[in-house]
């Protein structure tokens, strides 16, 4: 109950496009849902988050969808550029106890 | 405002030796956690600390042991060190109450041979 799945383990996309990470949860105690961003030899770094009572949040070229009924949250990058090539984790807490991981996407940014 | 910093960068250990990690959070932030991440997967908990005491403790053998010291600042030590160890150790602070963020540190590599 405490997993996070995240897919694809991989996504290629064109510069310029949609990129679409998915996760899902199954504990429903979760309530802090944030994305981190890791380039190779570097910690992850904090990208956006949202909280369970919002359907959707927009940070710049980074949307978060947050569906509540299917246990399911999804980062949109819009206009992908090279720059965004990097893994990306999903991950779940409850409060400001432990982050609970996804497997990670590896996101490529075809120029 | 300097961010998470960690020490060393990189460290070469042979198989059961013991290894401390050190780590300072972000001026502020209170509560420091505790993350090892194997290549190709994410980060796993280790540990939790809030003022020195410990707040949350992941699923790791007793050989992985933590502290925090009054300027909230933490080690890790780990003893008999296991091929399996090598990894990628992540700091992260945050400030308790503020649900969820925590801000990582560049990591310190750990290669056991």
């Amino acid at each position: 109950q405490q997993q996070v799945k995240q897919s694809p383990q991989s996504l290629i996309v064109q510069k310029g496009g949609i990129s679409i990470i998915n996760c899902a949860y199954e504990n429903t105690a979760f309530d802090y849902f944030p994305w981190y961003q890791q380039f190779p030899g570097k910690g992850p770094a904090l990208l956006i988050a949202i909280r369970p009572d919002v359907s959707e949040k927009k940070e710049g070229r980074f949307t978060i969808s947050f569906n509540k009924s299917a246990k399911q949250f999804s980062l949109h990058i819009m206009d992908s550029q090279p720059g965004d090539s990097a893994t990306y984790f999903c991950a779940a807490s409850i409060g400001d106890q432990k982050l609970v991981f996804g497997q990670g996407t590896r996101l490529t940014i075809n120029p | 405002d300097a961010g998470v910093t960690q020490s060393p960068t990189h460290l070469i250990k042979t198989r059961g030796q013991q290894v401390t990690l050190r780590c300072s959070p972000i001026s502020g932030h209170k509560s420091v956690s505790w993350y090892q991440q194997v290549l190709g997967q994410g980060p796993q908990f280790i540990f939790q600390y809030y003022e020195k005491e410990e707040r949350g403790r992941g699923n790791f053998p007793d050989r992985f042991s933590a502290r925090q010291f009054p300027n909230y600042s933490s080690e890790l030590n780990v003893n008999a060190l296991l091929l399996g160890d090598s990894a990628l150790y992540l700091c992260a602070s945050s400030q308790i109450g503020y649900a969820g963020e925590q801000y990582f540190g560049p990591g310190t590599r750990l290669t056991v041979t």
